[in-house]
Parts: structure tokens; C-alpha cells; sequence
């Protein structure tokens, strides 16, 4: 399967301010990559879909002006929390798929912690 | 768009094999079955989907009901790394889009 990388892999910052977390396919064309939010003791909430040189889809209920996603290559996505709360304090997944019907491959994680 | 249905929970010995079962009574015909599993604190890890026939690879096999209502993953000879949360998913598809829609999965916990 393909290899993600996501970067950081933690990160705290303070209220306020903005985090980019980058998600990256190392081995792989990712003509579509998504981005998931998990909280404590929860399972995984799809917030966003996008596809290479496209905007993103956001699922309901997600700001997209909060989260910006950019997806500028096929090896590469971006995730930036715009003036972060203590509220947005999650793991942020990202996953990558070639085809629309193939396998999603997803990384190792970014923990966020907003002060 | 089919929904799955799997225990909260399940215990099974070191070296013993793992059996998790997953109810999908309403998949359509062209819709894969599909594994992940999740290890504290990590992304998911992807480990087989089938579609009627079935499946094995090098981390497990999926057997899946001829019916296709019910599929169940077997990790023949189970180690504490194991031990994780196990997701069966039926994607939902939207125009030819497939994406998946994680449920609470079950707790696999594999006993020394």
C-alpha cells in the first residue's frame, strides 16, 4: 500500500493562532486525499475531500473557512487551522486514493493541542 | 448506502485466532467490504476488502457470507500488537466517489 507521512507530528500552540499540517504521499500518485478529525474516545469524522488542483469538499457542518485544505500536487495536502480554539484540539488524519474506487491509505496522524 | 453492525467488543487469546464478525444485511451487489484497523494513538491501517469471493492476505482473511449480509476478518494467529480497534466499512459511494464513513468498530483486545 501506498506510504503517508504527515507532518507534525504534534503540535501545541496557543489560542488564536494558526497551524498547517502538512500530509504527504511518499510512494504514490494521490489524485484524492481526505482529511479526518478524531476526538477522545471517538471514532473518525470525515471533514473534507479534495482532489489535486480542485477545492475542497467539505462536509457538513465543517468550516471551510476555518480549515483551509490545499491539495496543490499528488504528493501533497495541506491542513491549516485558522485561529485555533481549544474546541479544535483533535488528531487530524489525512488519507490519499488513487482512483475512485481504490483503497484510501491513511497517516500516521498530527496530535493538536490548542492552549 | 449499506451500514455495518459489529460487536464493541472482543478478547481473544495470544496465539489463538481472531475472529471478528460485521452484519451489512443491506450492501448492494457492486460494493466492497472493506478492513481497517486503528492502534492507539495511530492513523488506521488498512488490511483487506473483498467483494464476494474470499480474501486472504499476508496480515488476514476475510470470508465473506454468500448472501454478502455478513463478513467476518480472521487473523489466524493473533499477537498483543493486535490488539487495536477493527473497522468494517462499506463505502458510501456518491457519483462514482467512494468515501468512508467510520463507525465505533470493534475493540479487539488479545490476551497474554
Amino acid at each position: 500500500g501506498a506510504v503517508v507521512s504527515q507532518h507534525p507530528s504534534w503540535v501545541i500552540c496557543k489560542s488564536g493562532t494558526s497551524v498547517k499540517i502538512e500530509c504527504r504521499s511518499l510512494d504514490f500518485q494521490a489524485t484524492t486525499m481526505f482529511w479526518y478529525r478524531q476526538f477522545p474516545k471517538q471514532s473518525l469524522m470525515l471533514m473534507a475531500t479534495s482532489n489535486e488542483g480542485s477545492k475542497a469538499t467539505y462536509e457538513q457542518g465543517v468550516e471551510k473557512d476555518k480549515f483551509l485544505i490545499n491539495h496543490a500536487s499528488l504528493t501533497l495536502s495541506t491542513l491549516t487551522v485558522t485561529s485555533a480554539h481549544p474546541e479544535d484540539s483533535s488528531f487530524y488524519i489525512c488519507s490519499v486514493r488513487g482512483d475512485p474506487t481504490d483503497t484510501q491509505y491513511f497517516g500516521p496522524g498530527t496530535r493538536l493541542t490548542v492552549l | 448506502d449499506a451500514k455495518t453492525t459489529q460487536p464493541t467488543s472482543m478478547d481473544c487469546a495470544e496465539g489463538r485466532a481472531a475472529n471478528l464478525p460485521c452484519n451489512h444485511s443491506t450492501i448492494s451487489g457492486n460494493e466492497y467490504v472493506y478492513w481497517y484497523r486503528q492502534i492507539h494513538s495511530q492513523g488506521p491501517q488498512y488490511i483487506i476488502h473483498g467483494l464476494k469471493n474470499n480474501e486472504t492476505n499476508e496480515m488476514a482473511s476475510l470470508i465473506i457470507t454468500e448472501d454478502r449480509k455478513s463478513s467476518t476478518l480472521i487473523l489466524p494467529h493473533a499477537t498483543l500488537r493486535d490488539t487495536a480497534v477493527y473497522y468494517c466499512i462499506v463505502p458510501i459511494s456518491n457519483f462514482g466517489n467512494e468515501k468512508l464513513t467510520f463507525g465505533t468498530g470493534t475493540r479487539l483486545t488479545i490476551i497474554p
